[in-house]
């Protein structure tokens, strides 16, 4: 059974930093690209970052580029998200997400969250 | 990137059909054949139902069906359901390899 679980998240405040990780298990993680998606509080999905499986392609939303940055461990299954700089628009919940494969575009499997509120 | 355009809400009877439009350009949906739409039920995970416009993942209903002309993409639902009753989001890949999300339907059965 696939499973993503984030962790990480929490209260912090503005202009801090937090990381979030995302551990995989239940497929070959090493052979997927796996994104970061957020969702505020009342508000729709938004992309945030993704990262192929050999982490030789990165991307970033224009909302966070500069000041998050995204990478994998594919011995340890996991994904991270290191969120520097916060802001109070960056409280959301996120969401680690697995692309389908290499020749398919969209995302089949999602983790339950990871809350983060940035206030002071 | 802006946010794909979705109709706020969308609404129908059980039984009928109904569909949902998700406008972009020609840099995200209109280029790419890789639209892929989701279900959100409240304090849910999303939910993928149609990859690449128009493929099911399997275990989905085939209620569940997607299309696509120029800009715009459509999610159509039929013999609609109690269950149906979520928040549904499109999604595209774009010329600038990332993703954008459309703005969300909130699909209400009647």
């Amino acid at each position: 059974e696939v499973q993503l679980v984030e962790s990480g998240g929490g209260l912090v405040q503005p202009g801090r930093s937090l990381r979030l990780s995302c551990a995989a298990s239940g497929f070959t993680f090493e052979d997927y690209a796996i994104h970061w998606v957020r969702q505020g509080p009342g508000k729709g999905l938004e992309w945030v970052s993704g990262i192929s499986w050999s982490s030789r392609d990165i991307g970033y939303a224009d909302s966070v580029k500069g000041r998050f940055t995204i990478s994998r461990d594919n011995v340890k299954n996991s994904l991270y998200l290191q969120m520097n700089s916060l802001r109070a628009e960056d409280t959301a919940l996120y969401y680690c997400a697995k692309e389908i494969s290499g020749s398919y575009y969209g995302f089949d499997y999602w983790g339950q969250g990871a809350l983060v509120t940035v206030s002071s | 990137q802006s946010a794909l355009t979705q109709p706020a809400s969308v609404s129908g009877s059980p039984g009928q059909s109904i569909t949902i439009s998700c406008t972009g350009t020609s840099s995200d949906v209109g280029g790419f054949n890789y639209v892929s739409w989701y279900q959100q039920h409240p304090g849910k995970a999303p939910k993928l139902m149609i990859y690449d416009v128009s493929h099911r993942p399997s275990g989905v209903s085939n209620r569940f069906s997607g299309s696509k002309s120029g800009n715009t993409a459509s999610l159509t639902i039929s013999g609609l359901q109690a269950e149906d009753e979520a928040d549904y989001y499109c999604s595209s890949y774009t010329s600038s390899s990332t993703y954008v999300f459309g703005t969300g339907t909130k699909v209400t059965v009647l």
